[in-house]
């Protein structure tokens, strides 16, 4: 029963912004929304994660829509070291539920 | 700082054999512990999470079991392996709601 759906893959080039949408329409109001990346054979890697105000960090930033049913992790500017699985996720009750991902690849 | 530590990094266990995996965080009190499972070329599958001491939720039915024996470690548990038990393990841990989910480098499971 995933609670956010994403685009199985997209492609960006090297050295120019990336949009990562994520749809979570049956978010509530104290769901917290966590984005995660997974490089092959290896744990998944915080990105990072908010509430309801658009949230910036080192690594990327995340726009929240208002009514908080979706959400867009910003990568600003792709690198090689970026492609992978990036998980949307909802922090529900004390349960990370994680959806199918968006395997992101960078072309040089 | 926190870390946590999960072994062995591989096992190849045959159907019918035990299972015991083991997951430790340091640096912390009372985290939130979970299992999760992945499947070759798939998502993360909830398998148990333990918000305290004995204190164990299951999301999945099967043959697998989790304890948790002191407030910081978490044991994955199979009595009779199954094949459908081959996987990618990982074991996370994150102090509250507000806080990142932190993994472990994970347990592949091969079981032939």
């Amino acid at each position: 029963d995933a609670k956010t759906t994403q685009p199985n893959s997209m492609e960006s080039n090297e050295e120019e912004p990336v949009h990562l949408p994520c749809n979570h329409s049956t978010i509530s109001g104290t769901d917290y929304i966590h984005w995660y990346r997974q490089l092959p054979s290896q744990g998944p890697e915080y990105v990072i994660h908010g509430l309801t105000s658009n949230v910036n960090n080192r690594m990327a930033s995340l726009a929240i829509a208002e009514d908080r049913k979706s959400s867009t992790l910003i990568l600003h500017r792709a690198t090689l070291r970026d492609a992978a699985v990036y998980y949307c996720i909802l922090f529900v009750g004390n349960q990370f539920y994680f959806g199918t991902g968006t395997s992101l690849t960078v072309i040089p | 700082s926190q870390t946590i530590h999960q072994w062995p990094a591989t096992l190849v266990q045959p159907v019918g054999s035990p299972l015991s995996l083991e997951c430790t965080v340091e640096g912390t009190s009372n985290p939130n512990l979970y299992w999760y499972r992945q499947a070759a070329g798939r998502g993360l599958q909830l398998l148990f999470y333990s918000v305290g001491i004995g204190q164990i939720s299951s999301e999945v039915p099967q043959n697998l079991s989790a304890s948790r024996p002191q407030d910081r470690q978490f044991i994955l548990s199979s009595k009779k392996l199954l094949l459908s038990d081959s996987g990618f393990y990982l074991c996370a841990w994150t102090r509250d709601r507000v806080s990142p989910l932190h993994f472990g480098n994970g347990t592949r499971l091969t079981v032939t």
